[in-house]
């Protein structure tokens, strides 16, 4: 199985700061790595494909990039709304593993 | 407008059986992917397993492997989860997810349905 390292697990930071989260794959996962933002209460939501590809309607403040092993997850610019767990996920021959996950919190 | 619908909440005892469902619709059916993930209360998502329902075609993560089947009815565009023997560590909140870009993200979701398995 392929192992998903996610940190931070926790985050609080401020309206208008930049974010980033990163993933780390057990092993090499080429770009296979996707993206999700769940809200209290919701079923999750997809942000970012195959490492760096903007879902569409997904605000361009987010922003996803890495291949491999390591990868990154970026809110250009926190806005209240951004509050959630966000979660990486990786692919690889129909098998599927996900981050734990990092709670974001505005400070 | 492509939509998976879940069926409602559930309340089971232990040893009991159980079978919820998702509702595509909007969209080929036969086509596309469609996944399961369970997210205990409190805790993070966790991918059960996948089926391909043109051909029933079926994956499943080592930790969900013979603790539940996933099938799928295509004469009514369903696709379905089923424990025999429910315990009380399956209670979690269960999402469906279509893959309907076929780039193996899941870019649809069903609302969830809440199973609580308790005596």
């Amino acid at each position: 199985d392929i192992q998903m390292t996610q940190s931070p697990s926790s985050l609080s930071a401020s309206v208008g700061d930049r974010v980033t989260i990163t993933c780390q794959a057990s092993q090499d996962i080429s770009n296979y790595l996707n993206w999700y933002q769940q809200k209290p209460g919701k079923a999750p939501k997809l942000l970012i494909y195959d490492a760096s590809n903007l879902e569409t309607g997904v605000p361009s403040r987010f922003s996803g990039s890495g291949s491999g092993t390591d990868f990154t997850f970026t809110i250009s610019s926190l806005q209240p709304e951004d509050i959630a767990t966000y979660y990486c996920q990786q692919y690889d021959n129909l098998q599927y593993t996900f981050g734990q996950g990092t709670k974001l919190e505005i400070k | 407008e492509v939509q998976l619908v879940q069926s409602g909440a559930e309340v089971k005892k232990p040893g009991e059986s159980l079978k919820i469902s998702c509702k595509g619709s909007g969209y080929s059916f036969t086509s596309y992917w469609i996944g399961w993930v369970r997210q205990m209360p409190g805790k993070g998502l966790e991918w059960m397993g996948i089926i391909y329902p043109g051909d029933s075609d079926t994956r499943y993560s080592p930790s969900f492997q013979g603790q539940v089947t996933i099938s799928a009815d295509k004469s009514i565009s369903t696709a379905y989860l089923q424990w025999s023997s429910l315990k009380a560590s399956d209670t979690a909140m269960y999402y469906c997810a279509l893959d309907g870009s076929g780039m193996q993200a899941f870019d649809i979701w069903g609302q969830g349905t809440m199973v609580t398995v308790s005596s």
